[in-house]
């Protein structure tokens, strides 16, 4: 079976600063799809950023950009210029099926702070 | 990507009652899962709904407990049943289109059994 950890289970930075959440995951395939989810106190899970494990190059969008370690099984979100509207909940997901058809799993999350 | 409406947003609902929490999509999908977030928890699949069968549950879940139905590609139902306070949860349905797209989410339901 998969896991997702996320070690930190709040963070806070002030605005403008740039942060770095942690994702580890475990798995035996060799083929799967990383994901990180944003959920605001709107409960709303919002997509970030995804990553497909075939691929070397790291996911950016925008502000949100990953460091992704196939080897290591590490998979990180780093949020620069961070904003307000970031404050959020932020969970890690793992799926082996494209398009997530087998569902996700995802850890524990990270309570973001954004400090003005 | 498409949006799901889900409703109820909250409901206080007394120990021994069922609630059935409804999704539907503005588009057909492929897949249809439903997620349980317990308090200050992560997200854990409790089942895809299967269109035109049986739900299939993850471990730890039940059809007794969790009844869901699928009855086309665009609408989901889970009702949880002869509740007690320990279902007090966020539930969220999720939805995906296939390969090359990503799951999205409906708003959740946050269930308070008292």
């Amino acid at each position: 079976a998969q896991t997702v950890t996320q070690s930190q289970p709040e963070m806070s930075v002030q605005e403008a600063e740039t942060v770095t959440l942690s994702c580890t995951y475990d798995t035996s395939e060799s083929n799967y799809y990383l994901f990180w989810y944003k959920q605001p106190p709107s409960r709303q899970m919002i997509l970030v950023i995804r990553q497909e494990a075939y691929k070397q190059q790291n996911a950016t969008e925008n502000r949100f950009s990953v460091n992704f370690q196939k080897a290591a099984k590490s998979f990180s979100l780093k949020i620069s210029d961070s904003q307000l509207g970031d404050t959020a909940m932020y969970f890690c997901a793992f799926t082996t099926e494209p398009g997530g058809a087998d569902g996700l799993t995802f850890g524990k999350g990270t309570h973001l702070i954004i400090q003005p | 990507s498409a949006v799901i409406s889900q409703k109820p947003s909250r409901d206080i609902c007394q120990r021994g009652t069922s609630l059935t929490i409804q999704c539907q999509v503005d588009s057909q999908v492929t897949m249809m899962f439903w997620y349980r977030q317990q308090p200050g928890q992560s997200l854990t699949l409790i089942a895809t709904a299967n269109q035109g069968s049986e739900a299939t549950y993850e471990s730890g879940f039940v059809i007794d407990k969790f009844p869901i139905s699928r009855p086309n590609l665009t609408f989901s139902t889970l009702t949880v049943s002869n509740m007690s306070p320990e279902d007090s949860s966020i539930y969220l349905c999720s939805g995906t289109g296939g390969v090359n797209t990503e799951a999205f989410f409906g708003q959740g339901t946050r269930l308070t059994v008292v």
